[in-house]
């Protein structure tokens, strides 16, 4: 298998403009995870797809961010109007439901830095 | 509600030397699964090792072992034989639902030569 991948690893971006990070998750995997991750935290859940439907969608995601799965394969995140409060590390993470123990595989990241 | 709990903020372990990572949980579901990722300064969550809630035997894997007591609701990571390339943060996790997983805060685990 070759693994998830991100798009890109890293972008600094001003505050108020708009970035989009995409996400290629292992090519047999039809589940695809968004996570945030602050500094000296675990992972917080954002959202989650089945193929190409979001089936769950947590409170940290505001209505300045949105995630599509178009084709259920890759992924991509958008995060409108950004703020400085939006710096952090985007990961993903891809499974198959069809395999036990279903275990979550990340990506690398991406590091977004707001200024 | 569902919680992880990890209490070391960090940890330092001379090399060759076994090390514990702690985990407490609290859940009320019955059927859940508890995984350890290691993340490297790079960023990438790396899987380590999973149980689930009535698996029977701690986990194995490699040199990694869980020590699961699941009255205490405790899912410590056992890594034997530490090597320089242990040095991470550790991170313990929940699944509980068909969607989600819930982090630990982690640990940072350092390895002295």
């Amino acid at each position: 298998d070759t693994g998830v991948s991100q798009d890109p690893r890293h972008k600094i971006t001003k505050r108020g403009q708009n970035v989009t990070f995409r996400c290629d998750p292992i090519s047999e995997h039809n589940r695809l995870y968004w996570y945030r991750q602050t500094l000296g935290q675990g992972p917080e859940f954002l959202t989650y797809f089945q193929n190409e439907a979001q089936l769950e969608k947590s409170r940290l995601l505001s209505d300045r961010f949105s995630a599509e799965r178009p084709k259920g394969s890759f992924s991509t995140l958008e995060i409108q109007r950004t703020e400085q409060g939006d710096s952090a590390m985007y990961l993903c993470a891809s499974s198959s439901p069809g395999r036990e123990p279903e275990t979550q595989y990340f990506g690398p990241g991406t590091r977004l830095l707001v200024l | 509600a569902q919680k992880i709990t990890q209490t070391q903020p960090g940890m330092f372990v001379q090399e060759k030397e076994a090390v514990t990572l702690d985990c407490t949980y609290d859940t009320s579901d019955p059927s859940y699964g508890l995984f350890w990722y290691k993340q490297p300064s790079s960023g990438e969550m790396i899987f380590l090792i999973y149980q689930g809630s009535y698996d029977q035997q701690n986990a194995t894997e490699g040199r990694y072992s869980l020590n699961f007591q699941k009255a205490r609701k405790s899912a410590n990571l056992v890594i034997s034989a530490s090597q320089l390339g242990d040095s991470a943060m550790y991170f313990c996790a929940m699944r509980f639902s068909a969607s989600k997983i819930i982090f630990g805060s982690g640990t940072r685990l350092s390895i002295r030569p």
